[in-house]
């Protein structure tokens, strides 16, 4: 079983949609947790961290539910740009190496 | 903001080839600088923890002889390809630390990657 596990989608949405992803982690000793994005043959780049309480940025909102060990972000009103591959990835506990999921492909259309 | 830059962008190579990627940390010092690969539609895998001033530590499956790494400064780290195969054909990616930065991933900044295609 992988350590981290995303739908690789592709998820085709509309301008303006609403989309979520989810993400589960195998690894109780999780520590941290992040979703990156990575546009195509570019390096990941960190979108957002993940905490237990939730939290949000502008369009972006993530969630964490350690019980389940899943995370989720969810992103209101699709813009073109969006588009993107989209990485859940987690730190375990006293380490410093991250943990990346395969991504989640969005396809944003006008 | 911190910069992390990688060279070369892109390398195509014979098999049997050695080729050696560059990654340089341009505004901060790195005490930790991290090697990552990854294949087409899958996930950036972990090759190698490199600390400045001593050996790397690899990733189990992965081969310290034929990944070499050296981490000779504070702002440079090399991966040396050896003998390069095509099934070495990957996108490899670094990322460093700041030093003296808490060991959290908010501190690691990454290249922009370096395509290598072995023929």
């Amino acid at each position: 079983r992988k350590e981290v596990e995303q739908d690789p989608g592709p998820f085709n949405v509309p301008e303006g949609a609403t989309v979520a992803f989810n993400c589960t982690y195998s690894n109780s000793a999780s520590q941290s947790f992040f979703w990156y994005r990575q546009d195509c043959r570019k390096e990941p780049k960190l979108l957002m961290s993940v905490y237990s309480s939730g939290n949000e940025d502008g369009r972006f909102t993530a969630q964490l539910n350690r019980a389940s060990q899943y995370i989720s972000l969810l992103i209101r009103d699709s813009k073109l740009s969006d588009s993107a591959t989209y990485l859940c990835v987690v730190i375990l506990y006293n380490t410093d190496k991250l943990i990346f999921g395969t991504g989640t492909r969005l396809q944003v259309f006008p | 903001g911190a910069v992390v830059s990688q060279h070369p962008s892109r390398v195509i190579c014979k098999s049997g080839t050695s080729v050696k990627i560059e990654c340089r940390s341009l505004d901060f010092q790195a005490t930790t600088m991290f090697w990552y690969r990854q294949f087409p539609k899958q996930s950036l895998m972990l090759m190698a923890t490199s600390n400045e001033g001593s050996k790397a530590t690899y990733e189990q499956g992965v081969e310290k002889d034929k990944f070499l790494i050296n981490h000779a400064s504070l702002t440079l780290s090399t991966l040396t390809v050896t003998s390069a195969h095509p099934e070495d054909s990957s996108f490899y990616i670094c990322s460093a630390t700041l030093a003296g930065g808490a060991m959290y991933q908010e501190t690691q900044y990454f290249g922009p990657g370096t395509r290598l295609l072995v023929l």
